[in-house]
């Protein structure tokens, strides 16, 4: 069965510094993998995603996030925290095989990142 | 471009009480569209997903129901609330097909008294 797991409750950087939040995988076949930002009482951003091609992938924000196939992981990363990107993020794989046409997601359980001024 | 709608924002409803919250989406069609409630605390829990007008798969049994009666509109009612039922509703959709991400609307904030 896919999972999807976020080890981290919580993240805490100071603005400017890089910083990662991390994501781990379990999958048969290739993984299709999604990190989202939730800010409170709003709904979900979508960020970023790997499918295929490159194991560094970027997104909107200033985000991006690597590929480690080896590890199974898919780690979000900036280079420069920006206060403003306080925030739940969320790591997510894609449940089931690509014939799935429901295109259901499985979702980690979020990591608040909270960058201090 | 397409754009996602949710209402209400906020609902305050007595147990007891039914249930309907409504979401669209602009801009696209026959988009596979999805129901999640996220309480206290982050996880969210897929409740519903359709992947065509009346197709409604359940993922999690409960008082809750999902309807499709048009193609970008998604409905979740309840004849009857629960105390339970409190939490962040979210409506998202994607377009059909194999490697496309989810696009979530803003929500709906459902206490239940």
């Amino acid at each position: 069965a896919q999972s999807v797991a976020q080890p981290e409750d919580q993240v805490k950087v100071a603005e400017g510094n890089p910083l990662t939040v991390k994501c781990t995988y379990s999958v048969s076949g290739n993984p299709y993998l999604f990190w989202y930002v939730q800010y409170p009482n709003r709904g979900l951003q979508f960020l970023l995603k790997y499918i295929t091609g490159d194991n560094l992938v970027k997104g909107s924000y200033g985000f991006e996030a690597e590929f480690n196939k080896s590890q199974t992981s898919f780690h979000l990363k900036k280079p420069s925290a920006l206060v403003s990107d306080s925030a739940l993020y969320f790591c997510a794989v894609r449940d089931g095989p690509i014939y799935n046409q429901g295109g259901k997601l499985i979702f980690g359980q979020g990591t608040e990142l909270s960058v201090k001024p | 471009s397409q754009t996602i709608h949710q209402w209400p924002a906020t609902l305050v409803q007595p147990v007891g009480s039914p249930l309907s919250l409504e979401c669209t989406v602009e801009g696209t069609s026959n988009p596979n569209l999805y129901w999640y409630r996220q309480a206290a605390g982050r996880g969210l829990q897929l409740l519903f997903y359709s992947v065509g007008i009346g197709q409604i798969s359940s993922e999690v049994p409960q008082n809750l129901s999902a309807s499709r009666p048009q193609d970008r509109q998604f409905i979740l009612s309840s004849k009857k609330l629960l105390l339970s039922d409190s939490g962040f509703y979210l409506c998202a959709w994607r377009k059909a097909g194999g490697r496309y991400e989810q696009y979530f609307g803003p929500g709906t904030r459902l206490t239940v008294t």
